[in-house]
Formats: structure tokens, sequence, C-alpha cells
């Protein structure tokens, strides 16, 4: 059970717009930490897709965007593209009373039809 | 251009202790950054397990914390982690990864804590 809480898939054909829930509480989210976005094709390592809920990295193509409000995030993706098809992860900061850490969202899993 | 290399056994017997190392070329171990290891189990999602500061502090993941141990060799540039008393859920890709703990954004900078270089990943089997 991930802290932050994603759609186990989503699916679009190309050409749309798709976007990714990512679904915290008042101990991470809510509590104003950021949140960040990581793309993971298969076979590779996780890369940072956008930090500071709404930054890209240099590279990273302005079809991707990031938004936050109140204790949820969304990642949107627009002009689907067949290499778009990968995992999604969100990632922010967890504070409680059994301790702090970064915390992951369970991943989803985008499907370009 | 960070890059970062784990090495270490691919197989360890439960009950062992897991030991991986991270090599950090590009960079150097002694900026403002923290590093860290992240798992994930086959077909399953990303665990931060910890992460370690130049000076030698470190933050652990409390559901791991019992059992795990980060440092770092800054002569060698790089850092280690250690988990003990494995199991098969322990079974996962190994990442190692630099942390950016602040960003600036439109004239501000902000506290981030983001992973922003990854390693290519190692998988660590525990099976006897």
């Amino acid at each position: 059970q991930s802290v932050l809480t994603q759609p186990p898939s989503v699916s679009g054909a190309p050409g749309q717009r798709v976007t990714i829930s990512c679904t915290g509480s008042s101990s991470n989210i809510g509590a104003g930490y950021d949140v960040h976005w990581y793309q993971q094709l298969p076979g590779t390592a996780p890369k940072l897709l956008i930090y500071g809920n709404s930054n890209r990295p240099s590279g990273v193509p302005d079809r991707f965007s990031g938004s936050k409000s109140g204790t949820s995030a969304s990642l949107a993706i627009t002009g689907l593209q067949a290499e778009d098809e990968a995992d999604y992860y969100c990632q922010s900061y967890d504070s409680s009373l059994s301790g702090s850490r970064e915390v992951f969202g369970g991943g989803t899993k985008l499907t370009v039809l | 251009q960070v890059q970062l290399q784990e090495s270490g056994p691919g197989l360890v017997k439960p009950s062992g202790t897991l030991s991986l190392t991270c090599a950090v070329s590009g960079g150097s171990i002694s900026s403002s950054n923290w590093w860290s290891w992240v798992r994930q189990p086959p077909g399953k999602g990303l665990e931060w397990i910890g992460e370690i500061y130049h000076s030698g502090s470190t933050n652990y993941n409390p559901s791991l914390k019992s059992r795990v141990t980060i440092s770092v060799d800054k002569s060698k540039n790089q850092f280690s982690l250690k988990l003990s008393s494995v199991t098969a859920a322990d079974t996962a890709v190994y990442y190692c990864a630099r942390v950016e703990a602040l960003y600036c954004s439109g004239g501000s900078c902000y506290s981030g804590y983001y992973f922003d270089y990854w390693g290519q990943g190692t998988l660590v089997t525990v099976s006897s």
C-alpha cells in the first residue's frame, strides 16, 4: 500500500491528452511538500520528468506538465506519442509520527493505443 | 554530467547481508546534495530506502531503519548500502540516486527533495 495513490493504468490514442492523478494526505502533499514526477521506460531507471510540482528539467518536452492542489497533484501529457508509453510515478515527502521519508505513488502504466 | 553506477553481488542468501556500492562520476560526492538508495521489487513500485550527506548524516525509511546502514567514502567518491537479515521480500532492483534538496524557480528558491540523477540499477536476488 503506497502512501501516495495513483491509478494503476491510463490509456489514450496518439495525439490525445491524458492526465495521471496522485492523491496524498495532510502529512505529505497536503502539508505543503512538493510533488515530483518520474517516467520509467521498460527495463530502464526512472527519469525525472517534473520537479517542484510544475517545473520541467532541461530536455523534457513541454507536452509534459504538472500541477498541485490541496492534497493532490496531476501530471498531464498532451499530444500523446507512442514513445510516451511507460510507467509514471509521483513522489513527495511525508512527515508523521512514525517518521519522515521520501514517498512514492504506486505507479501508473500509460498505454498508447 | 553526473553519472552513478551501482555494484555488488547479485545473489544473497536469506538472513545474510546485502551490500552495494554506488560510484559517482562527473561530480563530487561532497557537493550540496544528499545521496540515496531506492529499490523496486520485480513488477512493483519504487521504495525509498535512505540517504546520506557527505558529512555522514543519514536518514532512513522508518520501515527499514533497523536493518539499513548507509555510509560514504569521500576519498573514493562513492557511497554504500548494507541491508541485514534479508529475506525473499528484499529481492529487487536497487538504484542509487542523487537528491536535489533545493531548487530555484521564478526568482525564489524552495526545498525540493527529488531524485535528479539515477544509476542504471542492479538486481539483487535473495535465495539459497
